[in-house]
């Protein structure tokens, strides 16, 4: 059973536009939601993440939206440029502080980004 | 300071074999975690040691086990190899656990013929 459903599996989008990516969990519990960016040959790289006592947190052109009613959240890409081609994953985990803590990340399955000149 | 380093960094198998990837953590990171990414199946987890502890083990088979030692660097096993674990096997290492910043290894590409 799949945790996170990340959409879409793949993105083009202009240099300059906003790339959008969306994740949608089942889980409750789940009270941590970190992207990370991976480039081929690399290891996926933490890029922002959020709690889910705010609604939105921003670092640079990057900015999470996070609603916690309709247990969806979403990285925005604001100018996004061809150097932010890679494949973007979604993540949720338990915290252990929660005496349910599993210690794990639970992955969507990725959305490659393509930015185009 | 010096990243999360795997090795070997490319592995070919035959079926049958058994397998054995190491992963060194950032210097003072306790707590390694295990990753297997497919195309199909993506990110999924493997298991989570700190202190010397599993943690947390994911759903995978008994075939897949691990370890880490007192130095925090850990190592991972599969035994009777399958086409199917035919992956990137990525470690990651964070000071305590998941929901702290979690830094990934270039990963082990493991081919099984």
């Amino acid at each position: 059973q799949q945790q996170v459903k990340q959409s879409p599996q793949s993105l083009i989008v202009q240099k300059g536009g906003i790339s959008i990516i969306n994740c949608a969990y089942e889980n409750t519990a789940f009270d941590y939601f970190p992207w990370y960016q991976q480039f081929p040959g690399k290891g996926p790289a933490l890029l922002i993440a959020i709690r889910p006592d705010v609604s939105e947190k921003k670092e640079g052109r990057f900015t999470i939206s996070f609603n916690k009613s309709a247990k969806q959240f979403s990285l925005h890409i604001m100018d996004s440029q061809p150097g932010d081609s890679a494949t973007y994953f979604c993540a949720a985990s338990i915290g252990w502080n929660s005496g349910a803590g599993s210690y794990q990340l639970t992955f969507g399955k990725g959305t490659k980004l393509s930015v185009i000149p | 300071k010096a990243g999360v380093t795997q090795t070997p960094r490319y592995l070919i198998k035959t079926r049958g074999q058994q397998v054995t990837l190491s992963c060194s953590p950032i210097s003072g990171h306790r707590s390694v975690s295990w990753y297997q990414q497919t195309p199909g199946q993506g990110l999924q987890f493997l298991f989570e040691y700190f202190s010397e502890t599993q943690r947390n083990k994911g759903n995978f088979p008994g075939r897949f086990s691990g370890r880490q030692f007192s130095n925090s660097r850990s190592e991972m096993n599969v035994s009777t190899l399958e086409l199917g674990d035919s992956a990137l096997y990525l470690c990651a290492s964070s000071l305590r656990g998941s929901q702290e910043t979690q830094y990934f290894g270039p990963g082990t590409r493991l081919l099984v013929l």
